[in-house]
């Protein structure tokens, strides 16, 4: 089956730096992904839609500043928390859409942890 | 905007014993809606969808427009159906794929 692959699986930074967090279709090519936020023992967040070659649709209450969203191919996102802090340390998950723009089937990747001291 | 609802945060049941996972939705559009499973230290994967109208795993779930509900049932649960499910609501349009998400059930099946 079709896999995504997230990296790191787990991360922690001090308070103030910036992380990058990668989302990787291994044997497809996913014109459209998702990042999600979870919380512990809470549900599932969309934060934001990518789409490769042009900007990323975030939802409401997200700031785009902060979580900046990169699609530069058709197999690889980015998420980069920029000047993180504790209150950011949270289960990043991603899930790339295979298959067409009203059709197709979500893959998710493992998550990346991330910690801010 | 669409909301998913699961009520039972945790639900344990014996091996052998039927078992109803609830999930509830709110959507004024034509709904999309999916069971996904974890396992333990594992990711995210999909259960089942409404429209394949599929039994996996034992597992089957009915859309009830009326009641805007999607449970999800097995009548005879196994040790190793234990894991946190989560109902979700896809959106579609330009932005297919968006999904809403239950707060998830844990279900645990004891021998």
């Amino acid at each position: 089956g079709a896999v995504v692959s997230q990296h790191p699986s787990r991360v922690i930074c001090k308070s103030g730096t910036s992380v990058k967090i990668e989302c990787r279709s291994l044997d497809f090519q996913a014109t459209t992904m998702f990042w999600y936020r979870q919380f512990p023992k809470q549900s599932l967040m969309l934060m934001a839609t990518s789409n490769e070659g042009s900007k990323a649709t975030y939802e409401q209450g997200v700031e785009k500043d902060k979580f900046l969203i990169n699609h530069a191919s058709l197999t690889l996102s980015t998420l980069t928390v920029t000047s993180a802090h504790p209150e950011d340390s949270s289960f990043y998950i991603c899930s790339a859409r295979r298959g067409g723009a009203n059709t197709g089937e979500l893959f998710f990747g493992e998550g990346s942890r991330l910690t801010v001291l | 905007a669409q909301r998913v609802t699961q009520p039972e945060k945790l639900l344990s049941v014996f091996k052998g014993a039927p078992v109803e996972l609830k999930c509830n939705y709110s959507y004024s559009g034509s709904p999309e809606l999916f069971w996904y499973v974890q396992y333990s230290r594992q990711r995210l994967q999909l259960l089942l969808r409404h429209i394949s109208r599929e039994s996996i795993k034992g597992f089957t779930a009915d859309l009830n427009k009326g009641e805007t509900s999607f449970h999800l049932k097995k009548p005879f649960a196994q040790e190793e159906d234990s894991a946190m499910y989560y109902c979700a609501l896809m959106t579609g349009g330009t932005s297919y794929g968006k999904l809403t998400f239950g707060q998830g059930t844990i279900l645990t099946v004891h021998p």
